[in-house]
Protein backbone atom coordinates (compact mmCIF):
# COMPACT_ATOMS: atom_id res chain seq x y z
CA UNK A 1 0.00 0.00 0.00
CA UNK A 2 1.10 3.58 -0.67
CA UNK A 3 2.46 5.87 2.03
CA UNK A 4 0.71 8.69 3.02
CA UNK A 5 1.74 12.10 4.67
CA UNK A 6 -0.65 13.86 7.19
CA UNK A 7 0.43 17.42 9.50
CA UNK A 8 0.64 16.03 12.59
CA UNK A 9 -1.92 18.31 14.54
CA UNK A 10 -4.39 20.87 13.96
CA UNK A 11 -7.37 22.86 15.79
CA UNK A 12 -10.27 24.12 14.29
CA UNK A 13 -13.34 26.62 16.16
CA UNK A 14 -16.70 24.75 16.91
CA UNK A 15 -19.24 25.38 14.24
CA UNK A 16 -16.27 26.04 11.78
CA UNK A 17 -14.86 23.85 8.62
CA UNK A 18 -12.73 21.17 9.41
CA UNK A 19 -10.28 20.61 6.32
CA UNK A 20 -7.63 17.71 6.77
CA UNK A 21 -4.84 17.25 3.89
CA UNK A 22 -3.58 14.03 3.00
CA UNK A 23 -0.78 13.81 0.77
CA UNK A 24 -0.21 10.33 -1.17
CA UNK A 25 1.46 10.69 -4.54
CA UNK A 26 2.86 7.59 -5.05
CA UNK A 27 -0.91 6.09 -5.06
CA UNK A 28 -1.37 3.25 -7.65
CA UNK A 29 -4.52 4.04 -10.13
CA UNK A 30 -6.40 0.77 -8.05
CA UNK A 31 -5.73 2.03 -4.93
CA UNK A 32 -8.69 3.80 -3.27
CA UNK A 33 -8.42 6.51 -0.19
CA UNK A 34 -9.95 5.80 2.77
CA UNK A 35 -10.27 7.78 5.90
CA UNK A 36 -10.80 6.86 9.45
CA UNK A 37 -10.73 8.23 12.67
CA UNK A 38 -9.93 7.30 16.21
CA UNK A 39 -11.39 8.67 19.38
CA UNK A 40 -9.04 8.59 22.52
CA UNK A 41 -9.43 4.69 24.00
CA UNK A 42 -11.49 3.19 21.07
CA UNK A 43 -11.32 1.91 18.00
CA UNK A 44 -11.20 3.43 14.78
CA UNK A 45 -14.35 4.45 13.15
CA UNK A 46 -14.66 4.39 8.88
CA UNK A 47 -15.57 8.02 7.75
CA UNK A 48 -15.45 7.59 3.72
CA UNK A 49 -13.55 6.94 1.41
CA UNK A 50 -12.88 7.45 -2.47
CA UNK A 51 -11.75 6.19 -5.81
CA UNK A 52 -11.23 9.42 -7.84
CA UNK A 53 -14.74 11.12 -7.63
CA UNK A 54 -14.95 13.49 -4.45
CA UNK A 55 -17.41 12.14 -1.80
CA UNK A 56 -19.99 13.40 0.50
CA UNK A 57 -21.94 10.97 3.38
CA UNK A 58 -23.11 12.10 6.87
CA UNK A 59 -20.04 12.74 8.06
CA UNK A 60 -18.06 14.37 5.91
CA UNK A 61 -16.76 15.22 2.26
CA UNK A 62 -13.85 13.80 0.80
CA UNK A 63 -12.36 16.08 -2.13
CA UNK A 64 -9.52 13.97 -4.01
CA UNK A 65 -7.05 16.28 -6.30
CA UNK A 66 -7.85 15.54 -10.30
CA UNK A 67 -4.17 13.65 -10.30
CA UNK A 68 -5.38 11.38 -6.88
CA UNK A 69 -1.41 12.40 -5.45
CA UNK A 70 -3.71 14.36 -2.46
CA UNK A 71 -7.12 14.53 -0.59
CA UNK A 72 -9.05 16.44 1.50
CA UNK A 73 -10.77 15.32 4.60
CA UNK A 74 -14.10 18.00 5.31
CA UNK A 75 -16.39 18.04 8.10
CA UNK A 76 -18.86 21.07 7.57
CA UNK A 77 -19.39 21.97 11.14
CA UNK A 78 -16.65 20.51 13.42
CA UNK A 79 -17.93 19.70 17.31
CA UNK A 80 -15.97 19.23 20.14
CA UNK A 81 -16.82 15.30 19.67
CA UNK A 82 -15.17 15.45 16.36
CA UNK A 83 -11.82 15.91 18.14
CA UNK A 84 -9.92 12.46 16.78
CA UNK A 85 -6.75 11.93 15.62
CA UNK A 86 -7.64 10.75 11.99
CA UNK A 87 -6.54 8.85 9.51
CA UNK A 88 -5.72 8.92 5.68
CA UNK A 89 -5.28 5.08 4.48
CA UNK A 90 -4.47 4.25 0.44
CA UNK A 91 -5.51 0.52 -0.66
CA UNK A 92 -6.28 -1.57 -2.96
CA UNK A 93 -10.11 -2.70 -2.97
CA UNK A 94 -10.44 -4.92 0.07
CA UNK A 95 -10.92 -9.03 -1.03
CA UNK A 96 -10.49 -12.17 1.14
CA UNK A 97 -6.56 -11.92 1.22
CA UNK A 98 -4.61 -10.02 4.04
CA UNK A 99 -6.02 -6.39 4.54
CA UNK A 100 -3.18 -4.89 6.51
CA UNK A 101 -4.56 -0.99 7.44
CA UNK A 102 -1.08 1.22 8.13
CA UNK A 103 -2.93 3.81 10.36
CA UNK A 104 0.71 5.68 10.86
CA UNK A 105 0.78 8.72 12.84
CA UNK A 106 -2.46 10.73 11.43
CA UNK A 107 -4.05 14.28 12.09
CA UNK A 108 -4.90 14.63 15.87
CA UNK A 109 -7.64 17.41 15.44
CA UNK A 110 -8.41 19.57 18.36
CA UNK A 111 -12.09 21.21 18.17
CA UNK A 112 -11.67 24.18 20.22
CA UNK A 113 -14.88 25.61 21.89
CA UNK B 1 -25.69 -0.67 12.21
CA UNK B 2 -22.59 -2.88 12.79
CA UNK B 3 -22.09 -3.40 15.95
CA UNK B 4 -18.43 -5.29 16.74
CA UNK B 5 -18.10 -6.18 20.54
CA UNK B 6 -15.22 -7.33 22.44
CA UNK B 7 -15.14 -9.42 25.92
CA UNK B 8 -12.92 -7.09 27.94
CA UNK B 9 -12.24 -3.11 27.75
CA UNK B 10 -8.71 -3.00 30.04
CA UNK B 11 -7.24 -6.89 30.69
CA UNK B 12 -4.29 -7.63 33.04
CA UNK B 13 -2.82 -10.89 32.93
CA UNK B 14 0.85 -12.49 34.27
CA UNK B 15 3.45 -13.74 32.32
CA UNK B 16 2.90 -16.68 31.33
CA UNK B 17 -0.76 -17.12 31.65
CA UNK B 18 -3.41 -18.08 28.79
CA UNK B 19 -5.27 -15.00 27.83
CA UNK B 20 -8.33 -15.19 25.61
CA UNK B 21 -9.91 -12.04 23.93
CA UNK B 22 -13.47 -12.34 22.28
CA UNK B 23 -14.87 -10.56 19.21
CA UNK B 24 -18.34 -11.17 18.70
CA UNK B 25 -20.42 -9.56 15.41
CA UNK B 26 -23.72 -8.78 14.43
CA UNK B 27 -23.84 -8.29 11.12
CA UNK B 28 -23.34 -11.71 9.54
CA UNK B 29 -20.12 -10.61 8.11
CA UNK B 30 -17.65 -13.13 6.72
CA UNK B 31 -14.03 -11.97 7.03
CA UNK B 32 -12.69 -11.09 10.69
CA UNK B 33 -9.60 -9.17 12.02
CA UNK B 34 -7.80 -9.19 15.12
CA UNK B 35 -4.90 -6.16 15.00
CA UNK B 36 -2.83 -4.58 17.57
CA UNK B 37 -2.03 -0.95 18.08
CA UNK B 38 1.22 0.19 18.90
CA UNK B 39 2.51 3.56 19.41
CA UNK B 40 4.25 4.85 16.02
CA UNK B 41 3.34 1.17 14.29
CA UNK B 42 0.29 1.74 13.07
CA UNK B 43 -2.22 -1.15 13.20
CA UNK B 44 -0.45 -4.98 12.38
CA UNK B 45 -2.61 -7.68 11.49
CA UNK B 46 -2.85 -10.60 13.33
CA UNK B 47 -4.85 -13.08 12.05
CA UNK B 48 -7.77 -13.09 10.23
CA UNK B 49 -10.59 -15.29 8.94
CA UNK B 50 -12.70 -15.00 5.69
CA UNK B 51 -15.01 -17.80 7.47
CA UNK B 52 -16.18 -19.95 9.74
CA UNK B 53 -12.92 -22.55 10.76
CA UNK B 54 -10.70 -21.02 8.42
CA UNK B 55 -7.66 -18.66 9.40
CA UNK B 56 -4.73 -16.73 7.78
CA UNK B 57 -1.36 -15.41 9.05
CA UNK B 58 -1.36 -12.26 8.95
CA UNK B 59 2.24 -9.98 9.44
CA UNK B 60 2.68 -10.81 13.40
CA UNK B 61 1.14 -14.03 13.97
CA UNK B 62 4.15 -15.20 16.46
CA UNK B 63 2.58 -15.92 20.12
CA UNK B 64 -0.83 -16.29 18.89
CA UNK B 65 -3.83 -18.74 17.73
CA UNK B 66 -7.25 -18.18 16.75
CA UNK B 67 -10.56 -19.78 16.62
CA UNK B 68 -13.41 -19.33 14.57
CA UNK B 69 -15.36 -21.64 15.52
CA UNK B 70 -18.98 -19.99 14.47
CA UNK B 71 -19.30 -16.88 11.83
CA UNK B 72 -20.35 -14.10 14.80
CA UNK B 73 -17.31 -15.30 16.85
CA UNK B 74 -13.28 -15.01 16.20
CA UNK B 75 -11.38 -15.37 19.37
CA UNK B 76 -7.66 -14.27 19.61
CA UNK B 77 -5.41 -16.53 21.80
CA UNK B 78 -2.14 -15.72 23.76
CA UNK B 79 -0.78 -19.24 24.91
CA UNK B 80 1.69 -17.48 26.82
CA UNK B 81 1.29 -14.46 27.71
CA UNK B 82 4.66 -12.02 27.50
CA UNK B 83 5.23 -8.53 28.43
CA UNK B 84 5.65 -7.90 24.59
CA UNK B 85 2.50 -8.09 23.99
CA UNK B 86 1.34 -5.63 26.36
CA UNK B 87 -0.47 -3.58 23.88
CA UNK B 88 -4.23 -2.23 22.03
CA UNK B 89 -5.92 -5.45 20.69
CA UNK B 90 -8.85 -4.68 18.06
CA UNK B 91 -11.15 -6.87 16.05
CA UNK B 92 -12.72 -5.90 13.16
CA UNK B 93 -14.93 -7.07 10.96
CA UNK B 94 -15.85 -6.89 6.90
CA UNK B 95 -18.38 -7.41 4.69
CA UNK B 96 -17.47 -9.83 1.95
CA UNK B 97 -18.05 -9.16 -2.24
CA UNK B 98 -17.35 -5.38 -2.89
CA UNK B 99 -17.77 -3.66 0.20
CA UNK B 100 -14.49 -2.21 1.43
CA UNK B 101 -15.64 -0.54 4.95
CA UNK B 102 -13.90 -2.02 7.75
CA UNK B 103 -15.93 -1.83 11.05
CA UNK B 104 -13.95 -1.80 14.36
CA UNK B 105 -14.74 -2.79 17.87
CA UNK B 106 -13.92 -1.01 20.95
CA UNK B 107 -10.36 -2.58 21.63
CA UNK B 108 -8.92 -4.22 24.54
CA UNK B 109 -6.20 -3.06 26.24
CA UNK B 110 -3.81 -5.82 27.79
CA UNK B 111 -1.17 -5.33 29.85
CA UNK B 112 1.01 -8.32 30.98
CA UNK B 113 3.06 -7.81 34.41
Amino acid sequence: DAKTTQPTSMDCAEGRAANLPCNHSTISGNEYVYWYRQIHSQGPQYIIHGLKNNETNEMASLIITEDRKSSTLILPHATLRDTAVYYCIVRVAVGTGANNLFFGTGTRLTVIP
Amino acid sequence: DVKVTQSSRYLVKRTGEKVFLECVQDMDHENMFWYRQDPGLGLRLIYFSYDVKMKEKGDIPEGYSVSREKKERFSLILESASTNQTSMYLCATLAGGSSREQYFGPGTRLTVT
